[in-house]
């Protein structure tokens, strides 16, 4: 068990439709990262927030959103959703504000658009 | 930029074979190196790291060298065992100094090892 926590585990949802994820971090850590695991783009980073503060974007679209709380859980939404965005989404947290130090992964929500 | 290549997989392999999971990498700045293991069903997790040029990252029997003169950073174990049957990711972090601070991957190599 990593301490991370991810929820729901599955969700099925409709083209166009809107969805959030949500991801409690380990105790202590104050990054959240959000990565899309799908099998054809492999594991794409999307953004971090440190402390509240998003700190890095990557590939994400801006049809998604994320932000995280005063109480460091971090929510990730995803809206008009395509089936394209069938894909494994992964939380990660950390205790500093850069990678370099361990990183802990959630065990993932896994997303279909039907 | 910054980029992972990883060898393709699938790998099998018998128990108590040696493994060799490739990886070269391409860093602006002055990365660490990662692998990170990814069991069914579960998150990834992380195997070993190296911070630096000629460091070794070492655990459950496996290593890997950071060479920064063949940007490489190759995953063995001498004898692998049927638990060792997972996807392998090999990563990167920048060092901070670029401002960019997050995980880049590879694309993953799946290794099943057989009794």
């Amino acid at each position: 068990d990593s301490g991370v926590t991810q929820t729901p585990k599955h969700l099925i949802t409709a083209t166009g439709q809107r969805v959030t994820l949500r991801c409690s971090p380990r105790s202590g850590d104050l990054s959240v990262y959000w990565y899309q695991q799908s099998l054809d783009q492999g594991l794409q980073f999307l953004i971090q927030y440190y402390n509240g503060e998003e700190r890095a974007k990557g590939n994400i679209l801006e049809r998604f959103s994320a932000q995280q709380f005063p109480d460091l859980h971090s929510e990730l939404n995803l809206s008009s959703l395509e089936l394209g965005d069938s894909a494994l989404y992964f939380c990660a947290s950390s205790v500093s504000w850069t990678m370099n130090t361990e990183a802990f992964f959630g065990q993932g929500t896994r997303l279909t658009v039907v | 930029g910054n980029s992972v290549t990883q060898m393709e997989g699938p790998v099998t392999l018998s128990e108590e074979a040696f493994l060799t999971i490739n990886c070269t990498y391409t860093a602006t700045g002055y990365p660490s190196l990662f692998w990170y293991v990814q069991y069914p069903g579960e998150g990834l997790q992380l195997l070993l790291k190296a911070t630096k040029a000629d460091d070794k990252g070492s655990n459950k029997g496996f290593e890997a060298t950071y060479r920064k003169e063949t940007t490489s950073f190759h995953l063995e174990k001498g004898s692998v065992q049927v638990s060792d049957s997972a996807v392998y990711f090999c990563a990167l972090s920048d060092s901070g100094q670029t401002g960019a601070n997050n995980l880049f991957f590879g694309t993953g190599t799946r290794l099943t090892v057989i009794p």
